[in-house]
């Protein structure tokens, strides 16, 4: 079945860019979706299709997606930025939805 | 706007089933799919399953094959998710959420904790 990698942790200073990355084979070939999700609540879409935002995620929240991997960018970090964030994909392979291994962001 | 109000947290026993409940509204709920996702206690996102409200084809999660069931009533707009033969491994939060046009889940119910324990 098809494995998406993410780094357990990402530590940033306030105000500074949060780069998260979400790697599996050939990602750039998929629409690549993105969830934050803060303690006790339930996950909220930051990102879809690869770089599209919701309406209502500000315009720090970004996404891009080429070859193997995929990344989700926070500029100008904020202490409410502070959460879970999973990247997820549809298998056509394995006609199943995937989601990513989940990366902590902390604001130091 | 859109909602998706899931039932109430449930306890059972090893071996019992359980039915969770997603009331949908602030949309046609026919037009939508529903997935459904789980979250062990300190854990990942699982993908569980996926239902067509439109035509109420189903979709497993090859793991769940045959102890999940997934439903839909379109005159009260509501999902189903059934799981049977409860393990102390399905402790979990369980999410419905609706799947939008590029297979995207953008918009989450508040999640059902399940607790199998004897």
């Amino acid at each position: 079945s098809y494995v998406l990698t993410q780094p357990p942790s990402v530590s940033v200073a306030p105000g500074k860019t949060a780069r998260i990355t979400c790697g599996g084979n050939n990602i750039g070939s998929k629409s690549v979706h993105w969830y934050q999700q803060k303690p006790g609540q339930a996950p909220v879409l930051v990102i879809y299709y690869d770089s599209d935002r919701p309406s209502g995620i500000p315009e720090r929240f970004s996404g891009s997606n080429s070859g193997n991997t995929a990344t989700l960018t926070i500029s100008r970090v904020e202490a409410g930025d502070e959460a879970d964030y999973y990247c997820q994909v549809w298998d056509s392979s394995s006609d199943s939805y995937v989601f990513g291994t989940g990366t902590k962001v902390t604001v130091l | 706007q859109v909602q998706l109000v899931q039932s109430g947290a449930e306890v059972k026993k090893p071996g019992a089933s359980v039915k969770v409940s997603c009331k949908a509204s602030g949309y046609t709920f026919t037009s939508y799919g529903i997935s459904w996702v789980r979250q062990a206690p300190g854990q990942g996102l699982e993908w569980m399953g996926w239902i067509s409200a439109y035509n109420g084809n189903t979709n497993y999660a090859q793991k769940l094959q045959g102890r999940v069931t997934m439903t839909t009533d379109t005159s009260t707009s509501t999902a189903y998710m059934e799981l049977r033969s409860l393990r102390s491994d399905d402790t979990a939060v369980y999410y419905c959420a609706r799947v939008s046009s590029h297979l995207q889940f953008d918009y989450w119910g508040q999640g059902t904790l399940v607790t199998v324990s004897s």
